[in-house]
């Protein structure tokens, strides 16, 4: 079965960095099966595509294009492990982030439970 | 890229059937044949329900189908039952990135 877990701070201040980590248990991040993704969902409103990676031959990234100047999306293989990166965040990137395994037909078929970023100074 | 359209509400009594649309383009639901639909209970991570537009995942209820046609996907549930009140979101593939709909709030009545 495979599991997926979020985990880093839950407060991060204006203007700053927020990076979250998601620790990929019962399944390889290797797979050239599948992408690795993070979706994000502010209280009260709808899931948001933030981007995702996968490997086949070399690692590529795919990232919403409202959001692509500041994100950061890696692989750790040693540690079965992908992250996120959000630069410059703002009140607005306040929400629950999810990571989640996307097969390769475009559905997300394993989530994480999410985690709550706060940006606030 | 634009989120895809869903209306804000759905609303059924048990027994009966509901149809949730989700508006897309021909850069997303109409180009391609990836649409998924996710159930979101409150507090909790979101549930595939319907993938490739028509195909459910094992342990999913045949009351849960879906179609499309043209620009539009929806999701059918029939015979409603308690446990269906949730959000519902559908997704669809745009061309190397991936697009959400707003979610439908399901009310069984």
């Amino acid at each position: 079965q495979v599991q997926l877990q979020e985990s880093g701070p839950g407060l991060v201040k204006p203007s700053q960095t927020l990076s979250l980590t998601c620790t990929v248990s019962g399944g390889s991040v290797s797979s050239g099966s599948y992408y690795w993704s993070w979706i994000r969902q502010p209280a009260g409103k709808g899931l948001e595509w933030i981007g995702r990676i996968y490997t086949r031959g070399s690692t590529n990234t795919n990232y919403n294009p409202s959001l692509k100047s500041r994100v950061t999306i890696s692989l750790d293989t040693s540690k079965n492990q992908f992250s996120l990166e959000l630069t410059s965040v703002t009140a607005a990137d306040t929400a629950v982030y999810y990571c989640a395994r996307m097969e390769w037909l475009e559905y997300f078929d394993y989530w994480g439970q999410g985690t709550l970023v706060t940006v606030s100074s | 890229q634009s989120a895809l359209t869903q209306p804000p509400s759905a609303s059924g009594s048990p027994g009966q059937s509901v149809t949730i649309s989700c508006a897309g383009t021909s850069s997303d639901v109409g180009g391609y044949s990836y649409v998924s639909w996710y159930q979101q209970h409150p507090g909790k991570a979101p549930k595939l329900m319907i993938y490739e537009v028509t195909k459910r995942p094992s342990g999913v209820p045949d009351r849960f189908s879906g179609s499309k046609s043209g620009n539009t996907a929806s999701l059918t549930v029939s015979g409603l039952q308690a446990e269906d009140e949730a959000d519902y979101y559908c997704s669809s593939y745009a061309g190397g990135n991936v697009v959400f709909g707003g979610g439908t709030k399901l009310t069984v009545l």
